[in-house]
C-alpha cells in the first residue's frame, strides 16, 4: 500500500533563513513524488515533481526537493524563506502504473519577518 | 490561476436540500477528479473520470453523485447530506490518468451542511 508521511504539523522559520519541509513515502516499485502548496482560501498549486533522473528537482518560486531513495524521502527546500511562502504544503506520491495520488496530511509553514 | 474554475466558492445547505457543484477546466485535459479536504486529514479522492468515463469511485456514499458531460466539465450533485460532509471540495484535472501526470486544482467549494 502507498503512504506518505509529513512528520511536522508546522514549521517555523525566520525570513531569509533556509527552510526544509519533510516528507517520507512508502510505495511498491518506483515512486512518483509531488509537492503542492495551498494558500488560504485557494486550491492546491503544483510546485514540483520527481519522476526520474536527477535526484534534485527544481520547481516554482525558488523551491527544490531532493529525492533520496535509500531514505525514502523527498524533502522540500528553499535557500532563503520569504514571508509570502507561509502556507500549507502537501507532499504526494503515486506508484508506477497506478492512478491514485496519495497525499500527506500537510505541513503548515510559517515564515516570520 | 491554474485554468480550473469551480462554482460556487461557498455553499451552505440544509440536510434536505439538493445542490450541485460545478467544475470547468480550460487546459484541454482528459482526466478530471473530485477530492474532499477536511481539516487535519489527507485529501480524499472521491471520483475519477477519464475521457468522460468514470474510472474510480472511492467508496463514496450515494448521496454524492458525479456527472461528467464532457472532458471540460465535471459536476458533483449533492442530496440529503450530513453535517460531517462539511468540507472543502476540490476539483482537479490532468492531461490523462497516467502515473506521471500532474494534477491541477481548482480553488475549491467550501461546503457547510447544517
Amino acid at each position: 500500500a502507498q503512504s506518505v508521511a509529513q512528520p511536522e504539523d508546522q514549521v517555523n522559520v525566520a525570513e531569509g533563513n533556509p527552510l526544509t519541509v519533510k516528507c517520507t513515502y512508502s510505495v511498491s516499485g518506483n515512486p512518483y513524488l509531488f509537492w503542492y502548496v495551498q494558500y488560504p482560501n485557494r486550491g492546491l498549486q503544483f510546485l514540483l515533481k520527481y519522476i526520474t533522473g536527477d535526484n534534485l528537482v527544481k520547481g516554482s518560486y525558488g523551491f527544490e526537493a531532493e529525492f533520496n531513495k535509500s531514505q525514502t524521502s523527498f524533502h522540500l527546500k528553499k535557500p532563503s524563506a520569504l514571508v509570502s511562502d507561509s502556507a500549507l504544503y502537501f507532499c504526494a506520491v503515486r506508484a508506477y502504473n497506478t492512478d491514485k495520488l496519495i497525499f500527506g496530511t500537510g505541513t503548515r509553514l510559517q515564515v516570520f519577518p | 490561476e491554474t485554468g480550473v474554475t469551480q462554482t460556487p466558492r461557498h455553499l451552505v445547505m440544509g440536510m434536505t436540500n439538493k445542490k450541485s457543484l460545478k467544475c470547468e477546466q480550460h487546459l484541454g485535459h482528459n482526466a478530471m477528479y473530485w477530492y474532499k479536504q477536511s481539516a487535519k486529514k489527507p485529501l480524499e479522492l472521491m471520483f475519477v473520470y477519464n475521457f468522460k468515463e468514470q474510472t474510480e469511485n472511492n467508496s463514496v456514499p450515494s448521496r454524492f453523485s458525479p456527472e461528467c458531460p464532457n472532458s471540460s466539465h465535471l459536476f458533483l450533485h449533492l442530496h440529503t447530506l450530513q453535517p460531517e460532509d462539511s468540507a472543502l471540495y476540490l476539483c482537479a484535472s490532468s492531461q490523462d490518468k497516467g502515473s506521471t501526470e500532474t494534477q491541477y486544482f481548482g480553488p475549491g467549494t467550501r461546503l457547510l451542511v447544517l
